[in-house]
């Protein structure tokens, strides 16, 4: 089954403007990270945050983590056309570190 | 150059053909593991492997076999391929001490199967 849920399932917006996407999952995790994929390739590992941070930010990315909503937050600043990619979240728990991915958000950034 | 690769990148064969897809990683990572793609279901994990020898099944590993008999390779191997196999599928590896064994996963470029 499904650990992540995410939300929107599809998000268009102009260049320049934030774009926010959220996730949910229903256990305890260690880790929940958020990967990027464009069209048909491979995903790419964007920002981790561990189950004891409450914020992270890397260049114009920004990840939140509210454990006690079991939900995460991936904000993109300043978007560019090159953003569009589907955004996944993938949460990590359990002994064997299993890796349970989302559903995925579809980002569109007009130009 | 660190990478997933994995071969082929697209399949088409029938019903029933035996078919292996290979994944290799040149990072010396222990944790490896497969993963398929189907349309708003994200990202299912099949098969996984903390180091050689050791696999594990993951959510959905019905009709999916593995071996990880070298740290680098970690093939899947479909026994008797049925349509409802049609998927993209992708390969994964990661730094694997216990502690922190899926911390970053690094992708193949997937494999996009066919199965008639």
């Amino acid at each position: 089954s499904q650990q992540g849920e995410e939300d929107p399932q599809a998000l268009s917006i102009q260049e320049g403007e934030n774009a926010t996407m959220n996730c949910s999952y229903k256990t305890s995790i260690n880790n929940l990270q958020w990967y990027r994929q464009n069209s048909g390739r491979g995903l790419v590992h964007l920002i981790l945050i561990r189950s004891n941070e409450r914020e992270k930010h890397s260049g114009r990315l920004r990840v939140t983590l509210d454990t006690s909503k079991k939900s995460s937050s991936l904000l993109i600043t300043a978007s560019r056309a090159a953003d569009t990619a589907s955004y996944f979240c993938a949460s990590v728990s359990g002994s064997a570190r299993q890796l349970t991915f989302g559903s995925g958000t579809q980002l569109t950034v007009l130009p | 150059e660190a990478q997933v690769t994995q071969n082929p990148r697209y399949l088409i064969t029938v019903t029933g053909k035996k078919l292996t897809v290979t994944c290799s990683q040149n990072m010396n990572h222990e944790y490896m593991s497969w993963y398929r793609q189907d349309p708003g279901l994200g990202l299912r994990q099949i098969y996984y492997s903390m180091n050689v020898e050791v696999t594990d099944k993951g959510d959905v590993p019905e009709g999916y076999k593995v071996s990880r008999k070298e740290k680098r390779n970690f093939p899947l191997i479909l026994e008797s391929p049925s349509p409802n196999q049609t998927s993209l599928y992708f390969c994964a590896s990661s730094w694997g001490s216990r502690a922190h064994s899926t911390d970053t996963q690094y992708f193949g470029p997937g494999t996009r199967l066919t199965v008639l």
